[in-house]
């Protein structure tokens, strides 16, 4: 069952914060985040693993709740840069990437 | 440069054609996958192969036949396809397991 995302388009200005969200109806183990910016390949952010961590870089940094089972990806100080659609991939069991379910994205776009 | 490249970049083909999509990854990954990215949709595991045997295939169609040579080729043959099967075609690579995949750029088909 894919994981669903929220919400599915957020507009901001150039130095805003955005949120987004990814939930699953099973239990999460893994959960991979990609961002697409049009006409090219998704690029990987990053990939939390069960056991309720916090990951960053810069300034794109992404939690994952097992008890809720949801990740949610923070972006601060937004940049132009930042614009894209964000996919989250969900693993339920083992860690396989055999196994990833992805959401239908959430597109972002950083105004100036 | 993603590391993983695909041909061709556009494919235009009538529905009695036949036709093959190449991707092609030296990121020294032993898995290598293929999907589906249709608008509004998530993105649709295909075929999965490790080390050259196929370990996935979610229910495609049998007009789409997977084919991987070695560890770093993938094919995708192509052959009395619908309009439905206009999309973006993704290969991926990666290792097996809690590690990122590394997407190509796509092949955009549109099937007339």
């Amino acid at each position: 069952q894919q994981p669903v995302q929220s919400p599915q388009a957020v507009i901001l200005r150039e130095g805003e914060d955005a949120v987004i969200n990814c939930s699953s109806s099973k239990a999460l183990y893994s959960v991979h985040w990609y961002r697409q910016k049009h006409g090219e390949a998704p690029v990987f952010l990053m990939i939390l693993l069960k056991g309720g961590e916090q990951k960053g870089h810069d300034k794109i940094s992404a939690s994952f709740n097992e008890k809720k089972q949801q990740s949610s990806l923070y972006l601060t100080a937004s940049q132009l840069s930042y614009s894209g659609t964000y996919f989250c991939g969900t693993g339920n069991s083992g860690g396989s990437n055999y196994k990833l379910t992805f959401g239908k994205g959430t597109l972002l776009t950083v105004n100036p | 440069e993603t590391g993983v490249t695909q041909t061709p970049r556009h494919l235009v083909m009538g529905m009695t054609n036949k036709k093959s999509l190449k991707c092609e990854q030296h990121l020294g990954h032993n898995a290598m996958y293929w999907y589906k990215q249709s608008a509004k949709k998530p993105l649709e595991l295909m075929f999965v192969y490790s080390l050259e045997e196929r370990v996935e295939n979610n229910s495609v169609p049998s007009r789409f036949s997977p084919e991987c040579p070695n560890s770093s080729h993938l094919f995708l043959h192509l052959h009395t396809l619908q309009p439905e099967d206009s999309a973006l075609y993704l290969c991926a690579s990666s290792h097996e397991y809690n590690s990122p995949l590394h997407f190509g750029n796509g092949t955009r088909l549109t099937v007339t």
